[in-house]
């Protein structure tokens, strides 16, 4: 596909219970970004990806939260030990280099912890 | 980052020019200003970004004050499927979303 792409769409989950969300960016495109959003809410900045620099993880809002992506491509974000605090809206972006470009994002999921 | 402050909505009348106003006194001389959007269940879509002169495409125009400190967003003719958040961004490496502005475009 030619847009961001992010899977599951739709995740409901115990709490306690890890949970993992994919972000397939852009072919090409070597920054990503993960978002989350809850309800009402603006966009909350959770960690990002340079190439094959260290990643930002300045906005993860604790160590349950990890994210890592394989071979400058597909991205996976963790979540050890939901709370219902982090159900919202998971959203991915990928721009095509890290700085002034846009950011295209995917449709995000949403992740319910009950 | 700078911080950018922007009302928490507007109304706008079915083909009208939509003016939305976004501060951001504490913009440094490296930073652009983005905006982008978000309608309804749908992941934020990018508008147009600036960094001292205006600019104009097919979606927006944007302008920007000579001292940098504050912008519009004008959509010339604006129409329902334009009902949406619009965020104003400053950046210089990451993007801090604030709570944006709601724009209602009424028939």
């Amino acid at each position: 596909g030619a847009g961001v792409s992010q899977s599951p769409s739709n995740k409901v989950t115990e709490k306690g219970k890890d949970v993992e969300l994919r972000c397939d960016p852009i072919s090409g495109h070597t920054a990503l970004y993960w978002y989350r959003q809850s309800l009402g809410q603006g966009l909350e900045f959770l960690i990002y990806f340079q190439g094959n620099s260290a990643p930002d993880k300045s906005g993860l809002p604790s160590d349950r939260f990890s994210a890592e992506r394989t071979g400058g491509s597909v991205s996976t974000l963790t979540i050890q030990r939901t709370q219902q605090e982090d159900s919202a809206v998971y959203l991915c972006a990928s721009s095509l280099a890290p700085g002034y470009n846009e950011q295209f994002f995917g449709p995000g999921t949403r992740l319910t912890v009950l | 980052d700078a911080k950018t402050t922007q009302p928490t909505s507007m109304d706008c009348a079915e083909g009208r020019a939509a003016n939305l106003p976004c501060n951001h006194s504490t913009i440094s001389g490296n930073e652009y200003v983005y905006w982008y959007r978000q309608i309804h269940s749908q992941g934020p879509q990018y508008i147009i970004h600036g960094l001292k002169n205006n600019e104009t495409n097919e979606m927006a125009s944007l302008i920007i004050t000579e001292d940098r400190k504050s912008s519009t967003l004008i959509l010339p003719h604006a129409t329902l499927r334009d009902t949406a958040v619009y965020y104003c961004i400053v950046r210089s490496q990451k993007f801090y979303f604030g709570s944006g502005t709601k724009l209602n475009v009424k028939p």
